[in-house]
């Protein structure tokens, strides 16, 4: 099945700060690449996706760049607020959704 | 976009009695919904994926038998935990999807709490 690793577990930025978190995944079949953020005793909201035939994907202050034949995908959150802190989660998925282990960020005003 | 409801968001329980947790696509039909449990400060932990008239396809070491899943119609899941422990107090999230490759929508999740 797929496993998905995620790095780093913990990320500290300033504000106005980017911050980027990576994630390998291991099932080649995975087509879809879901980015997810939760906050505290909620569920989690999907941020921005990324589908395989796309390398990169924007939304603002929101990114996702994807390199399939290395197996790899990253979230790039520019000019970061204190709103951004919350955990992050990727995902890689084909039949089921698979999580990494998530990345807890925090944004220092 | 997509919305998908939770129910209960929270609930406590006694020791030996069962629960039911409700999970519905609120406007768009899940062919595909799946149930997460989550520790804190852990990630999210697939416990089973249901098709809509089918049996769940539960992962390795969930009991079937104690986490019933039900997936009758496109827009409704329900998990029922039954015969509920201390350890089986948890935060248990649904999501939905319209199918593979289709983007997947969480619920808010619900907070089971047993004494």
């Amino acid at each position: 099945g797929e496993n998905v690793e995620q790095h780093p577990s913990t990320l500290s930025v300033q504000e106005g700060d980017s911050a980027v978190i990576k994630c390998t995944y291991s099932d080649s079949a995975s087509n879809y690449f879901p980015w997810y953020k939760q906050e505290l005793g909620k569920g989690p909201q999907l941020i921005i996706d990324i589908r395989s035939n796309v390398g990169e994907k924007k939304d603002q202050r929101i990114a996702v760049t994807l390199n399939k034949t290395a197996k790899h995908f990253s979230l790039h959150i520019t000019e970061t607020q204190p709103e951004d802190s919350a955990v992050y989660f990727c995902a890689a998925t084909f039949n089921d959704m698979r999580f990494g282990a998530g990345t807890r960020l925090t944004v220092k005003p | 976009g997509a919305v998908v409801s939770q129910h209960p968001s929270r609930v406590i329980c006694k020791s030996g009695t069962s629960v039911k947790i409700e999970c519905r696509s609120l406007d768009f039909q899940a062919t595909t919904m799946f149930w997460y449990r989550q520790f804190p400060k852990q990630s999210l932990m697939l416990m089973a994926t249901s098709n809509e008239g089918s049996k769940a396809t539960y992962e390795q070491g969930v009991e079937k038998d104690k986490f019933l899943i039900n997936h009758a119609s496109l827009t409704l899941s329900t998990l029922t935990v039954t015969s509920a422990h201390p350890e089986d107090s948890s935060f248990y999230i649904c999501s939905a999807t319209q199918g593979s490759g289709n983007t997947i929508y969480f619920g808010e999740g619900s907070w089971l709490t047993v004494v």
